[in-house]
Order: C-alpha cells, then structure tokens, then sequence
C-alpha cells in the first residue's frame, strides 16, 4: 500500500444509522486532515491533527467526530447525519503542519469516501 | 479572511493545444502560498505547481506554468501541449502564512478533446 488510502470507497447510510470513514497514510506524514467535498461548493477543511492531537475543527457539527490513535491513522465517526451531508469525505496528510515553518504546503489526498445519508 | 475565486466553471480545448485556466483571489496577508490541485476522474487530487508570494517568479513544472500578478491578486495556470490525462478538475487553493487551513477555490473542469 502505498500514499493514503480511504475506506470505504462508498458508503450509504441512514439517518440514524453510525459508520466511521477510515483513513490510513503510509507516507510517514506527521499532520492529518479531513475535507468535505460537495457538488459545486469549494472543498471545506473540517479537521486537522498534528501528531495525534487535533489542531483545527472548523465548526463542525458534533454529529462528526474524529479520531486520531496515531500519525498513520484518522477516523471520522458518524452519527445521526443529516441528508445535506451526503458528500465527498475526502483524507490528506502532510509532512509537517502547514502552518509550520518545514511545511511545503502540500497536501496528499485520498481517493476520498462517497458518502450518501438517506 | 481569505477567499478563491475561479468564475470559469467549465474549459474544453484540443489535445496539444494551450489553455490558460483563471484564478483570482483576496487576502491582506503579505505572507501566503498559492497552488494548483489537479482532481483526475475517480483519483486521488494531486499538487499541480506552487508559488510563494514573496517570489516575483511565475513557478514552472514541466508543461505546467503559472503567470502570477501579485497586485491584481490574480494566478493563472498555463497548460501547454494539452495531454488527454490533463482531463481533470482544476483546484486554486490559498494558504496564509502560519496558518493550517487551506482555502480551495470552487473548482473547474477541464476536458482535452482527442
């Protein structure tokens, strides 16, 4: 394996149903992130972890939760979603955090999770 | 705050064939980086070229070439010689200096016509 790679691929869920995204980076990357992608919408950033410990939660709502056991993992638990958040979940990493004077700025992205709530 | 702009929503243009893709953005930080992700059908996006803003030269990757106006806040990619595998979505993403988050335009698509 190889980059980062995102499980499942599609994943459809109802409303009260709980799933997790699961996202595994074997690139050595110290910084995680996960992104929302909608139709016609910029990519929204939802989370950030720096070795292990969350740094960013852009006002997400708590029907999402992550987690974060270590650098090479990230979990994004669902709970009781909403249809408007059927999307795009998409994983990144990087080697440093991007605010850090080491950081390139770029990201590697997952293929990303598609997501439909019912 | 930061925002991208990209107004052109949809771009088609011939293999071999030259395509500019438009960029525009606004910030008042004078510390900042801009890119351009590449988003191929069902692949994983991918880091197209870079520029720091404190370089006055447009950054070159191959066929890939950006023509950076710093004043008019605007940052163009240039495609040259237009490959089928060009076919993608085409991301302007914006980062402040000392900042973690990332601010993508809405995206564009681009399709090369064989």
């Amino acid at each position: 394996e190889t980059g980062v790679t995102q499980t499942p691929r599609h994943l459809v869920m109802g409303m009260t149903n709980k799933k997790s995204l699961k996202c595994e980076q074997h690139l050595g990357h110290n910084a995680m992130y996960w992104y929302k992608q909608s139709a016609k919408k910029p990519l929204e950033l939802m989370f950030v972890y720096n070795f292990k410990e969350q740094t960013e939660n852009n006002s997400v709502p708590s029907r999402f939760s992550p987690e974060c056991p270590n650098s090479s993992h990230l979990f994004l638990h669902l709970h009781t979603l909403q249809p408007e958040d059927s999307a795009l979940y998409l994983c990144a990493s990087s080697q440093d955090r991007l605010a850090g004077v080491t950081g390139t700025g770029e990201l590697f992205f997952g293929e990303g999770s598609r997501l439909t709530v019912l | 705050a930061q925002t991208v702009t990209q107004s052109q929503p949809e771009m088609s243009v011939q293999e071999a064939e030259t395509v500019t893709l438009s960029c525009t953005y606004d910030t008042s930080e004078n510390n900042y980086y801009l890119f351009w992700y590449k988003q191929p059908p069902s692949r994983q996006m991918i880091l197209v070229i870079r520029q720091e803003a404190y370089k006055q030269q447009n950054a070159t990757e191959n066929r890939f070439s950006v023509n950076f106006q710093k004043a008019a806040k605007s940052f163009s990619l240039k495609i040259s010689d237009s490959q089928l595998g060009d076919t993608a979505m085409y991301f302007c993403a914006l980062l402040k200096g000392g900042s973690e988050k990332l601010v993508f335009g809405k995206g564009m698509k681009l399709t090369v016509n064989p």
